[in-house]
């Protein structure tokens, strides 16, 4: 049971390029997030997802998209990278909303734009 | 709104009790605890709903006063490998399931030395 996957581990961008980091659980959960995490400010939250075709902003939505097509997979893409967006971003996913326990997360991907 | 987690960091000898508080100015209706250690995932601690619930962690204890919106996180005895930063997770609705994530503070540093 691998949980949540996340590729790539680690990526360098170059200032206007875009990317796609790829997010994968296999526990059949249907909420799935997306956080980044910044030295000493926490988790923000980028996007989130009820379900397969469902998705909404969380606080830090500019300069990233997402879809869910379907309910195994979550992927964030990066349109015109910006240095603001070098930090660790980590997909993370539950079953049955927030309330019912643990969210699980994935190792995390660490992204640098140069 | 972030949680405001205090203190920002503690350093502790091995065996020595450490408390982390999380505090929030709008009405909760969870609170959840994780640990990070560095260049990994989060690792899920506690949830604290509101009414009283726990789930988590069986050495590990926390409060959640309701009135108050705090909660705070006790460490009794600690050992080295609870090193690391501490999160708390605020759920500031409930709308179905919890859909929209948590809101997570800054973190509190531990450190336990041998």
């Amino acid at each position: 049971n691998a949980g949540v996957t996340q590729t790539p581990k680690f990526r360098i961008l170059k200032i206007g390029q875009s990317m796609t980091l790829q997010c994968t659980q296999d526990m059949n959960h249907n909420y799935m997030y997306w956080y980044r995490q910044d030295p000493g400010m926490g988790l923000k939250l980028i996007y989130y997802s009820v379900g397969a075709g469902i998705t909404d902003k969380g606080e830090v939505p500019n300069g990233y998209n997402v879809s869910r097509s379907t309910t195994e997979d979550f992927p964030l893409r990066l349109e015109l990278a910006a240095p603001s967006q070098t930090s660790v971003y980590f997909c993370a996913s539950i079953n049955g909303g927030i309330g019912a326990g643990e969210l699980f997360f994935g190792e995390g991907s660490r992204l640098t734009v140069l | 709104q972030q949680p405001v987690q205090s203190p920002q960091a503690v350093i502790l000898r091995e065996g020595e009790d450490a408390v982390i508080n999380c505090s929030s100015s709008k009405a909760l209706y969870s609170v959840h605890w994780y640990r990070q250690k560095h260049g990994e995932a989060p690792v899920f601690l506690m949830i604290l709903l509101k009414g009283g619930e726990q789930k988590g962690h069986d050495k590990i204890s926390a409060s959640f006063n309701e009135k108050k919106q705090q909660s705070s996180l006790y460490l009794t005895a600690s050992q080295l490998s609870y090193s690391g930063t501490y999160f708390c997770g605020t759920e500031q609705k409930y709308s179905g399931g919890g859909a929209d994530g948590l809101t997570f503070g800054k973190g509190t540093h531990l450190i336990i030395q041998p």
